[in-house]
């Protein structure tokens, strides 16, 4: 079953750096199609975080980054902030189900 | 500045025929390597990607192999929006529903603009 997995939460003290994984398989990630990542705060839609695995759009801080290996990704936040406090998503490609596959969803918490 | 605006009903009964539509400010429904595509979003199945519609050379679609037969996305030219039609809903459909915009990429389109979300219930 093609599923992208992420924890269901991480938390930090604010300044500290969190690892937000997400896991796929052969016919996702593993496939070499790129992950892409989205950030959703409370009561509004998902925002593009990071595209092409490791791509910011414009207006994104550099305090988020994304990396790909495998059939995995992960996306680093450094310099944890209050306003971090959000759902992450990840995304990508699934030639099983040939139609795009988002993440289980981790949510975010600043300690 | 690119803009989707989704309009539609937030309460449909079962076996009948969800309708919604996403107008598109500041951009061409018919914009080759744009793509324009619903997602929904539900406790139960979370961010769920359904379909899309999208011009390259002509018209195409692709829709989420649990939806085939079910859904269709049909884009309005002379409007500049795009639709989403699904038939016999039943409570497994109620959802908050996204218009989204889709851009190319060598491996895979993302997501980089979203409508604000319309609440969809199922319910009779």
């Amino acid at each position: 079953q093609s599923v992208l997995t992420q924890p269901p939460s991480v938390s930090g003290a604010p300044g500290q750096r969190v690892i937000i994984s997400c896991t796929g398989s052969s016919s996702n990630i593993g496939a070499d199609y790129d992950v892409h990542w989205f950030q959703q705060l409370p009561g509004t839609a998902p925002k593009l975080l990071i595209y092409g695995n490791i791509n910011r759009p414009s207006g994104v801080p550099d305090r988020f980054s994304g990396s790909k290996s495998g059939t995995s990704a992960s996306l680093a936040i450094t310099g944890l902030q209050a306003e971090d406090e959000a759902d992450y998503y990840c995304q990508s490609y699934d030639n099983s189900l040939s139609g795009y596959l988002f993440g289980t969803g981790t949510q975010v918490t600043v300690l | 500045q690119v803009q989707l605006q989704q309009s539609g009903p937030g309460l449909v009964k079962p076996s009948q025929t969800l309708s919604l539509t996403c107008a598109i400010s500041g951009d061409s429904v018919s914009r080759d390597y744009a793509a324009w595509n619903w997602i929904r979003q539900s406790p139960s199945r979370g961010l769920e990607w359904l379909g899309r519609a999208y011009y390259i050379s002509k018209w195409n679609n692709e829709y989420a192999e649990s939806l085939k037969g079910r859904l269709t996305i049909n884009p309005d030219t002379s409007k500049n929006q795009f639709s989403l039609q699904l038939n016999s809903v039943t409570p497994e459909d109620t959802g908050l529903y996204y218009c989204a915009r889709g851009s190319s990429w060598p491996r895979g389109w993302y997501f980089d603009l979203w409508g604000r979300g319309t609440l969809v219930t199922v319910s009779s």
